[in-house]
């Protein structure tokens, strides 16, 4: 167990709909990153926030949205969905913000969206 | 464009030998490199990683190794058992920033 926790696991959702995923990072970690896991496809970075604030952004869609809250959960929201934007979505936090080296992201285990 | 490279996806290994799993990188930007693996309906777990003034970085069964002129990354497993199979994703992350890239993951199967 990670620490990280992702709700929902699974989202079954048609075209067109919005969605919300929600994040808690590890107890005491600072950073929250977003990745986006298709068939066949390694992870892609969508967005990182650190400690309340947009730090870094991938291949993030414009129909797609982050936030980092005060008590630094963070949600992914995702509208005008498609089918192609059906994918595992990955959590992961770490303690500072990512650039010291021997930092490590510790991942959740995911939400599953399946956009039909 | 892919700028990690996991070129293999997938190795069969005998229990007991050694597991070789590649990663090629285009990046010379890359300034630390991490192993994560990955068990079905599990997020990706931290395993190993190296940074970029090393050449080699061992952990138990586990050992990294960076050949920086031919931009590539290999992780050693040995001996090998059946509890390592699993998805082994590759990363990169660009200096001075916080921005990871990930290959595409290779399946090892480790048999008994």
């Amino acid at each position: 167990d990670s620490g990280v926790t992702q709700t929902p696991k699974h989202l079954i959702t048609a075209t067109g709909q919005r969605v919300t995923l929600r994040c808690s990072p590890r107890s005491g970690d600072l950073s929250v990153y977003w990745y986006q896991q298709s068939l066949d496809q390694g992870l892609q970075f969508l967005i990182q926030y650190y400690n309340g604030e947009e730090r870094a952004k991938g291949n993030i869609l414009e129909r797609f949205s982050a936030q980092q809250f005060p008590d630094l959960h963070s949600e992914l929201n995702l509208s005008s969905l498609e089918l192609g934007d059906s994918a595992l979505y990955f959590c992961a936090s770490s303690p500072s913000w990512g650039a010291e080296v021997g930092e490590t992201q510790y991942f959740g285990p995911g939400t599953r969206l399946l956009v039909l | 464009d892919q700028q990690v490279k996991q070129n293999s996806p997938s190795l069969s290994v005998q229990e007991g030998r050694i597991s070789i799993l590649n990663c090629d990188y285009t990046n010379s930007m890359f300034d630390y490199f991490l192993w994560y693996k990955k068990y079905p309906a599990e997020g990706p777990t931290f395993l190993i990683s190296i940074s970029s003034i090393k050449d080699k970085n061992e952990d138990g069964r586990f050992t990294v190794f960076l050949n920086k002129s031919a931009k590539h990354l290999s992780l050693h497993i040995v001996p090998s058992q059946p509890g390592d199979s699993a998805v082994y994703f590759c990363a990169a992350r660009f200096s001075g920033t916080y921005k990871y890239i990930f290959g595409t993951g290779t399946r090892l199967k480790v048999l008994a």
